[in-house]
């Protein structure tokens, strides 16, 4: 399976700002995804970055606030924009490996005060 | 809309004493089932894949099996560092790389 780092590992935040999350990986990825989980509940896909095209984002999740770069097979950055209280979660980046298995990175705990 | 869902919310085992956590789903033709194990403030870890009715996966203690509406692990003999939040998610046939995941089962093993 891939090594998947991310970072930050863990950031606060002021209501208004932007942060930008950066997932790199040990190996050249096809497809990477970037899910949100929010406390206490359970991972929700926010979008699939493929190399050299736009993200597809899921039912909730739009680019002017997450925008999401993907500039080669290794590497992905997922940006929470004019950020609120609300979006205070882990973000996580994961990967897919064979037979479509998804590996994820440790996280970014991301507190927005 | 297709949903997974986890039974119990949480398990509190003794060490040794064995038992089962459920996840039941409603997608139509599985593409894949998958199991994960996630320790607080970290990333879930890949346990299993199932594919088809049936099919049976170990390791160590856990040991995954899936039927047409529903996957269980089974966790055997378990030990405190089997505590973990277990997630399951699940892959429609149309939706490569869309996982959905169930709420998970918090899982607590004492000495």
């Amino acid at each position: 399976s891939a090594v998947i780092s991310q970072k930050p590992s863990r950031d606060i935040c002021q209501r208004g700002t932007s942060l930008t999350i950066q997932c790199q990986v040990d190996s050249q990825v096809t497809m990477m995804f970037w899910y949100r989980q929010q406390p206490g509940q359970s991972l929700t896909l926010i979008a699939t970055a493929n190399q050299g095209s736009e993200a597809t984002y899921e039912s909730g999740f739009v680019i002017d606030k997450f925008p999401i770069s993907r500039p080669n097979l290794t590497f992905s950055t997922l940006t929470v924009s004019n950020m609120s209280p609300e979006d205070s979660s882990i973000y996580l980046c994961s990967v897919a490996g064979a037979q479509e298995t998804q590996y994820f990175g440790p996280g970014t705990r991301l507190l927005v005060l | 809309e297709d949903q997974v869902t986890q039974s119990p919310e949480a398990l509190r085992l003794q060490e040794g004493e064995s038992s089962s956590l459920n996840c039941s789903y409603t997608v139509s033709g599985l593409r894949g089932l998958f199991w994960y194990r996630q320790d607080p403030g970290k990333g879930p870890e890949f346990l299993f894949t199932l594919y088809s009715a049936g099919e049976e996966k170990e390791k160590e203690r856990l040991k995954a099996t899936l039927t047409k509406k529903e996957s269980f692990l089974h966790i055997t003999a378990p030990k405190p560092e089997d505590s973990a939040t277990y997630l399951c998610a699940v892959q429609a046939p149309d939706s490569w790389g869309k996982l959905q995941f169930g709420a998970g089962t918090q899982v607590v093993v004492t000495p």
